[in-house]
């Protein structure tokens, strides 16, 4: 019961283009959603989170979109930059508990 | 800035054997977790701790794991008899609150069964 899902396993984007990541979740308890991004071997660093009651969250070169309707959120990075390669994961939170999608794996090409 | 931090960075022990993970939570939070991925896997939730006792736990977290915070500072993670499969990246996670307020991950220990 995949309750948080991101279909996309990898992305590769030019240096200055925008990456857009997509996350898509079937639980509508959730009410707080977060992007985390993974290094290998390395914790989850917190990116930037949204709360249920907004549509739209921006910090620097990061912003995250809900569409609560359509039960969807998506990472915005631009301009990305090689230092933007890493495994982002979405969350989310209803409770106590954070549930992971399975990540995206980007790639920055110079 | 403040973090969670977590010992050891690597353990290899023997199947059957029980290992203990250590993490220190950062100091104001409340919430605590377990989660584990692994190697090429998503990240899974296994226990989330609160109050002195485990709050929710996964399908995962069975009969051979158990968490303590023995010391008010410390969170650790017990298996008692570790099997090929729990090898895996282990995180621990702290949260001042459960509600809207984002998680702090340590960087994990990386538990090899052989």
């Amino acid at each position: 019961d995949q309750q948080v899902k991101q279909n996309s396993p990898s992305l590769s984007v030019q240096e200055g283009r925008i990456s857009i990541l997509n996350c898509d979740y079937t639980n509508s308890m959730f009410d707080y959603f977060l992007w985390y991004k993974k290094y290998p071997a390395e914790g989850p660093t917190f990116l930037i989170s949204i709360s249920s009651i907004k549509d739209k969250n921006e910090d620097g070169r990061f912003t995250v979109f809900l569409n609560k309707s359509a039960k969807h959120l998506s990472l915005h990075i631009v301009p990305s930059q090689p230092g933007d390669s890493a495994v982002y994961f979405c969350a989310s939170s209803g409770g106590n508990m954070l549930t992971f999608g399975g990540g995206t794996r980007l790639m920055v090409k110079p | 800035e403040p973090e969670v931090t977590q010992t050891p960075s690597h353990q290899v022990t023997q199947m059957g054997q029980e290992v203990i993970l250590r993490c220190v939570p950062i100091s104001n939070h409340l919430y605590f977790y377990w989660y584990r991925q692994i190697l090429g896997q998503k990240v899974e939730f296994l226990v989330s701790f609160y109050n002195n006792e485990i709050s929710e736990k996964s399908e995962i977290f069975d009969d051979q794991f158990s968490v303590e915070r023995p010391d008010g500072s410390n969170f650790t993670l017990k298996i008692r008899s570790t099997k090929l499969e729990d090898s895996a990246m282990y995180f621990c996670a702290s949260r001042w609150d459960s509600m809207n307020t984002e998680a702090f991950f340590g960087q994990g220990t990386r538990l090899t069964v052989v």
